[in-house]
């Protein structure tokens, strides 16, 4: 069974500008979740999908986060424009069922310079 | 806000040791806990999961022990390999609500 899938691995951006992630989840999981990871922390969640509707977003910070799952399969992560503070690692994780098991995915570190 | 926590930041121990890492958490609400390890570069992988109906529960060389009294997870390692040194998170949740993680402890085992 493949893993949850992350693209780009690594991204370094000037601060001001724009990025985004992919995330491709197991195959059959219907929730899909986006967790922000800053060095030294445990990841914190920042938006869960359930299909292609959102379930959570509430630690979202929606005056430069957004994020879209439309096919309820693969979803994209995007930060416009990024911070200094958004320097992190974001993690994209799967289930079968909301919060049962989650499967994670290899994330993608970002250095906002 | 609410919040899981763990004591200790790192733990170092010796190859064939048995490992014990512990994780306080404030929520009695919680009802569902897990163990994930995260390995550098890495995201994290599940280890165990343990309901708060049940005082303990045992995978293959780990245990997971729950104490709601005084609201203290650990997990315990048996026969500590090398290849068990990583980053350690506790996460809780109740039903229907975000998983929260805790700080997570470096455990480092020498061989």
């Amino acid at each position: 069974e493949a893993g949850v899938a992350q693209s780009p691995r690594y991204k370094i951006i000037e601060k001001r500008q724009s990025v985004a992630f992919w995330c491709n989840p197991i195959s059959g999981h219907a929730t899909l979740y986006w967790y922000q990871q800053i060095l030294g922390q445990g990841p914190k969640l920042l938006i869960q999908f359930q299909n292609n509707g959102v379930v959570d977003d509430s630690q979202l910070p929606k005056d430069r986060f957004s994020a879209e799952r439309l096919k309820g399969v693969d979803s994209t992560l995007k930060i416009q424009p990024a911070k200094l503070e958004d320097s992190a690692v974001y993690l994209c994780a799967s289930s079968l069922v909301e919060w049962t098991e989650q499967y994670f995915g290899p994330g993608t570190r970002l250095t906002v310079t | 806000g609410e919040s899981v926590g763990l004591h200790l930041p790192t733990l170092s121990v010796q190859e064939g040791d048995n490992s014990i890492i512990n994780c306080a958490y404030s929520n009695s609400a919680s009802d569902y806990f897990i163990w994930y390890k995260q390995e550098s570069g890495k995201g994290p992988q599940f280890i165990i999961d343990i309901r708060s109906n049940m005082d303990k529960r045992q995978g293959q060389r780990v245990t997971v022990l729950l104490n709601k009294t005084v609201k203290h997870l650990s997990l315990q390692i048996a026969a500590t390999q090398p290849g068990d040194s990583a980053v350690y998170f506790c996460a809780e949740n109740q039903a229907g609500t975000a998983l929260i993680f805790g700080k997570g402890t470096t455990l480092s085992v020498s061989s």
